[in-house]
């Protein structure tokens, strides 16, 4: 069974466009994660979100948001899609309580903005 | 502000050779170290994770780290690499008072059958 599952794992698509990427873990984590990896492979953070809190990183542009409908799903909108926003997008989960405990990640959504 | 820096950005072996990618951090406190790996077109998985006891950290595929906290550093470690270790390495650090990690900028190594 996949522990975190992301959908599409392509996303091919037109500047200006708005889409939306679609994370679930079955895990029972906590804590649910969007990283960004960008073509030299360097790995951001995004946003951290539990029931609790979300964290951004403040770097984001607004035009990205997550929505978690449940504790096991983190989905992430990107409105007026830019060609810079073409990388690899990660999600990942972990439980928290202790910051020992590592992430795990999805296997990632390539978007390509045209 | 933690950081977590990787000098070796690019690293090219030929099989059987031995690796050390270095990995250095910066935090006063309680830290927590990981290694993850990424191979080609997947996600990232953890190799090993340090967070307390024996600083030396024995992880899967025959992978060990050192935690040598008087030099703020967390080298990872393989005697004998294989083709099939060509791959992307991060190391990361968590803190007591953060579970969000901060990684590096990841080692790409290739590695020559």
């Amino acid at each position: 069974d996949t522990a975190v599952s992301q959908t599409p794992k392509y996303l091919v698509t037109q500047m200006g466009n708005d889409k939306s990427i679609k994370c679930e873990q079955n895990l029972g984590h906590d804590t649910m994660y969007w990283y960004k990896q960008d073509s030299k492979k360097f790995l951001k953070i995004m946003f951290s979100y539990n029931n609790k809190e979300l964290i951004i990183n403040e770097t984001v542009p607004n035009r990205f948001s997550p929505k978690s409908p449940d504790k096991a799903h983190l989905n992430l909108h990107i409105n007026s899609l830019e060609l810079g926003d073409s990388a690899v997008y990660f999600c990942a989960s972990s439980q928290t309580g202790n910051s020992y405990n590592e992430q795990f990640f999805g296997p990632g959504t390539r978007l390509t903005v045209l | 502000a933690q950081s977590v820096s990787q000098h070796n950005h690019h690293v090219i072996l030929s099989e059987a050779a031995s690796l050390e990618l270095g990995c250095n951090y910066s935090y006063g406190g309680t830290v927590n170290l990981f290694w993850y790996v990424q191979y080609p077109g997947q996600h990232l998985q953890l190799l090993l994770k340090y967070f307390s006891g024996d600083p030396l950290v024995k992880g899967i595929k025959g992978f060990e780290a050192e935690f040598i906290k008087s030099k703020f550093s967390f080298n990872l470690r393989k005697p004998s690499v294989q083709w099939s270790d060509t791959a992307e390495y991060f190391c990361a650090l968590t803190s007591g008072g953060s579970y969000i990690p901060t990684f590096g900028r990841g080692t790409s190594l290739i590695v020559h059958p």
